[in-house]
Formats: C-alpha cells, sequence, structure tokens
C-alpha cells in the first residue's frame, strides 16, 4: 500500500506571509496532483506534475515534483484569505488506477 | 466544471436501516469512484467500478456494496447502516489521463 505523508496538517497564517506544504512518500509515483476542498464542497484539481523535478505555477502558488517522483511540495506567496481551504496531494501509481491521498493541510489565512 | 451530482445530499438514518447514495455523470467516463471523508483520515477508496458491471474494492470496503449497470450511475449502497458510517461520501470520475479526478459535491450522512 502507497501512503502519502502531508504537513503540516493545520496551518494558521497572517495575510501576506508566505507557507509551504509538503508530500512525502517512500513509494514512486507516476504523477502527482494537488487539490484544494473549500467546506461542504467536493476537492477541486489545481495541478498535476508528472516529470521528476517539474516545477509549475498557478498565480501565486508553486508546485514541485520531487526529482525521484516520491514527493512534492506547495509554496504560496504572500497567501491571502480567499487561499484558505483543504489542500490535498494524491499520487497516481505506476500503475492502475487507485490514487494515494494524502490526509491534507486545512490553510487558514488570517486577514 | 465536470457534470457530476450526488444525490440525496444530506441523509439522516438509524442504525440497521439500507441506504443508497447515487452518482451521476455525463462525462462518459469509464472510471467512477466512492470515497469516505473523515477528519483525521482523509480521503479513503470504498469501491471503484471500470465499466459497466465491473466494480473492486477499495481500502474501506466492509459494509458497502456498489452496483453499475450504466455508464452515467454509480450507486453505493451500506446495506445495514451503522453509526461509524456517519461521514461525507464524495463520487468521482477519472479523466484517462494522469487519472486526474473530479468529484462530486458530497453526501452527507448521518448514522443515528
Amino acid at each position: 500500500t502507497q501512503l502519502l505523508e502531508q504537513s503540516p496538517q493545520f496551518l494558521s497564517i497572517q495575510e501576506g506571509e508566505n507557507l509551504t506544504v509538503y508530500c512525502n512518500s517512500s513509494s514512486v509515483f507516476s504523477s502527482l496532483q494537488w487539490y484544494r476542498q473549500e467546506p461542504g464542497e467536493g476537492p477541486v484539481l489545481l495541478v498535476t506534475v508528472v516529470t521528476g523535478g517539474e516545477v509549475k505555477k498557478l498565480k501565486r502558488l508553486t508546485f514541485q515534483f520531487g526529482d525521484a517522483r516520491k514527493d512534492s511540495s506547495l509554496h504560496i506567496t504572500a497567501a491571502q484569505p480567499g487561499d484558505t481551504g483543504l489542500y490535498l496531494c494524491a499520487g497516481a501509481p505506476t500503475s492502475g488506477s487507485r490514487l494515494t491521498f494524502g490526509e491534507g493541510t486545512q490553510l487558514t489565512v488570517n486577514p | 466544471d465536470a457534470g457530476i451530482t450526488q444525490s440525496p445530499r444530506h441523509k439522516v438514518t438509524e442504525t440497521g436501516t439500507p441506504v443508497t447514495l447515487r452518482c451521476h455523470q455525463t462525462e462518459n467516463h469509464r472510471y467512477m469512484y466512492w470515497y469516505r471523508q473523515d477528519p483525521g483520515h482523509g480521503l479513503r477508496l470504498i469501491h471503484y467500478s471500470y465499466g459497466v458491471k465491473d466494480t473492486d474494492k477499495g481500502e474501506v470496503s466492509d459494509g458497502y456494496s456498489v452496483s453499475r449497470s450504466k455508464t452515467e450511475d454509480f450507486l453505493l449502497t451500506l446495506e445495514s447502516a451503522t453509526s461509524s458510517q456517519t461521514s461525507v461520501y464524495f463520487c468521482a470520475i477519472s479523466a484517462p489521463r494522469y487519472n486526474e479526478q473530479f468529484f462530486g459535491p458530497g453526501t452527507r450522512l448521518t448514522v443515528l
């Protein structure tokens, strides 16, 4: 069974601060996805990283896939209250169709 | 937005009663999934389907069954609901490339 450890579990920061969320595993993934979930809604896909060492940017969000494709990070620059939500990472196996989800990081950005 | 709906959105039931949750998609995707989400456990896979009448178990399948008689519908049944099945249930479909998943709005189930 593949496991994804996500840290920190909770993060409360002030508007304008930077933050990084980590997603780590001992397993290799063919791709890694980041989702964001708001209260009362389903997770929404933010980005998929596929190549080891890949970096993708989505406005103030920067996603990186580790060189060995076992870990990933999400960095938010100058966080805003609208970034508040649950951030989930999910790894796709090298074979099969089942994603492995991390437990999530609950981010609160205070005005 | 991916065309995924779930019904009901909220349900309260009593221990021992059967419950069926419905997931409907308009995207004609082959793969569909049922997850439950609980504090401290993240999203856990219950069952998934890779085609009409083709289903397989996930990591927390005990006490649940599924059926898929049409591409667009995936049903999750709690055969005899227990309080431990109180949770939020999400249905998802996946795109063929990279298995990117698109989630429904969820069903909040409370078993008293």
